[in-house]
């Protein structure tokens, strides 16, 4: 069964310029998952969607993240414009469904640094 | 925000020894779970205990939960180099619907020495 799939692995960008990051899920998996993980600390929920509806984003700073799961599959996440602060590791994960005792399954993740 | 709260931050231990982390966390919650993270990759899910468990044992890893006292403990018996990760606990909450999300601790970075 092949994981989950993030690209690209690493990004440098200047602050003030747009990145996109790509995730494609588990195949059958409902829920997708964003988290921002900030160098030495946990990962933090940025937006969760089931099928392709929007379930949490509540901590997604939507003044310049965004973020879209097209017909419930891959999903992108946007900044723009980044700033500094966003040089982090952005992690995609799915599970099968968004219930409490689902285990989540986590790609790689993409390591952002805004100069 | 954060709703666990691993201890110690940081462990280093020999091989062949036991290695334990502790979560403390705030609100009451239905399940607790544990995963791993190596460095530069994704996290990897490790155990899945219920509230209305006690102690869970997977292989080398054995997990207790106390939710009168809201904390959780991880135990690696037998450490081997290879178990060098972060270590983090992840809480359930609702999140819109009958769907949950999971709120991660800051994590105990655990290096286990040859």
């Amino acid at each position: 069964e092949a994981g989950v799939a993030q690209s690209p692995r690493y990004k440098i960008i200047e602050k003030r310029q747009s990145v996109a990051f790509w995730c494609n899920p588990i195949s059958g998996h409902a829920t997708l998952y964003w988290y921002q993980q900030i160098l030495g600390q946990g990962p933090k929920l940025l937006i969760q969607f089931q099928n392709n509806g929007v379930v949490d984003d509540s901590q997604l700073p939507k003044d310049r993240f965004s973020a879209e799961r097209l017909k419930g599959v891959d999903s992108t996440l946007k900044i723009q414009p980044a700033k500094l602060e966003d040089s982090a590791v952005y992690l995609c994960a799915s599970s099968l469904e968004g219930k409490s005792k689902n285990i989540q399954y986590f790609g790689a993740g993409t390591r952002l640094s805004v100069l | 925000s954060q709703q666990g709260e691993e201890d110690p931050q940081a462990l280093s231990i020999q091989e062949g020894e036991n290695a334990t982390m502790n979560c403390s966390y705030k609100t009451s919650i239905n399940n607790l779970q544990w995963y791993r993270q190596n460095s530069g990759r994704g996290l990897v899910h490790l155990i899945l205990i219920r509230s209305n468990e006690r102690e869970k044992h997977s292989g080398r890893l054995r997990v207790t939960l106390d939710t009168s006292k809201k904390s959780s403990s991880l135990l690696i018996t037998a450490s081997r180099a290879a178990d060098t990760a972060s270590y983090f606990c992840a809480t359930d909450a609702e999140s819109g619907g009958s769907n949950y999300k999971l709120t991660f601790g800051k994590g105990t970075l655990l290096t286990v020495n040859p």
